[in-house]
């Protein structure tokens, strides 16, 4: 089983459409999360960390539900320029001495049309 | 503005070949990072190093090695490129603390032929 698993998509919505992402992950001793946007041929950037409480930038929502360990990510008013990959991150354990470091989901790909 | 330079963003190797991707940070972190990623897999963590000289396996070091002499560099090394290794190869950096940002380079696509 992958240590953080995503739905790959694509999602494909219409602008102006509100459009949610999920992520699960295993560890149960995760502490930080993270969601990264990568658009195509490009590195992925940090779109928004995922707090506790649950967090709010702008059109964009990031929840977290510890006892049932999952992520999501709510885009409201999509836009053309959400197109992208939106990878799930979560701070895990290396398998080696299990020292933390950033385990990265395999991607949602949304499509906003016209 | 943070900046995580890779000295490639394209290279073509031979099978057999040893091969050096190396990667600059400029922001003074601790950590850095090496990932693959491939289609339907995502990034896959290969080795990182939390300080000079340390560095520690990540989930699929088989066929890699690297090297941290200096703080602000991170070599990864193929010691004998095969196909499977044609890959994109994304080098990140972020302060000790594990709840802060990665800082991404822009990529190695190397190709293994």
């Amino acid at each position: 089983r992958k240590e953080v698993e995503q739905d790959p998509g694509p999602f494909n919505v219409p602008e102006g459409a509100t459009v949610a992402f999920n992520c699960t992950y295993s560890n149960s001793a995760s502490q930080s999360f993270f969601w990264y946007r990568q658009d195509c041929r490009k590195e992925p950037k940090l779109l928004m960390s995922v707090y506790s409480s649950g967090n709010e930038d702008g059109r964009f929502t990031a929840q977290l539900n510890r006892a049932s360990q999952y992520i999501s990510l709510l885009i409201r008013d999509s836009k053309l320029s959400d197109s992208a990959t939106y990878l799930c991150v979560v701070n895990g354990r290396t398998m080696d001495t299990g020292r933390r470091a950033l385990t990265f989901g395999s991607g949602t790909r949304l499509q906003v049309q016209p | 503005d943070v900046k995580v330079t890779q000295s490639s963003r394209y290279l073509v190797k031979r099978t057999g070949e040893k091969v050096f991707l190396e990667c600059v940070q400029d922001m003074d972190h601790e950590n850095m990072f090496w990932y693959r990623q491939d289609p339907g897999l995502g990034l896959r963590l290969i080795y990182f190093s939390y300080d000079v000289k340390m560095k520690e396996k990540g989930d699929i070091p088989e066929g890699y090695s690297v090297s941290r002499e200096k703080k602000e560099r991170f070599s990864l090394i193929l010691e004998s490129a095969s196909t499977n290794q044609t890959s994109m190869y994304l080098c990140a950096s972020s302060f000790l603390q594990g709840g802060t940002e990665a800082f991404f380079g822009q990529g190695t696509r190397l190709t293994v032929v």
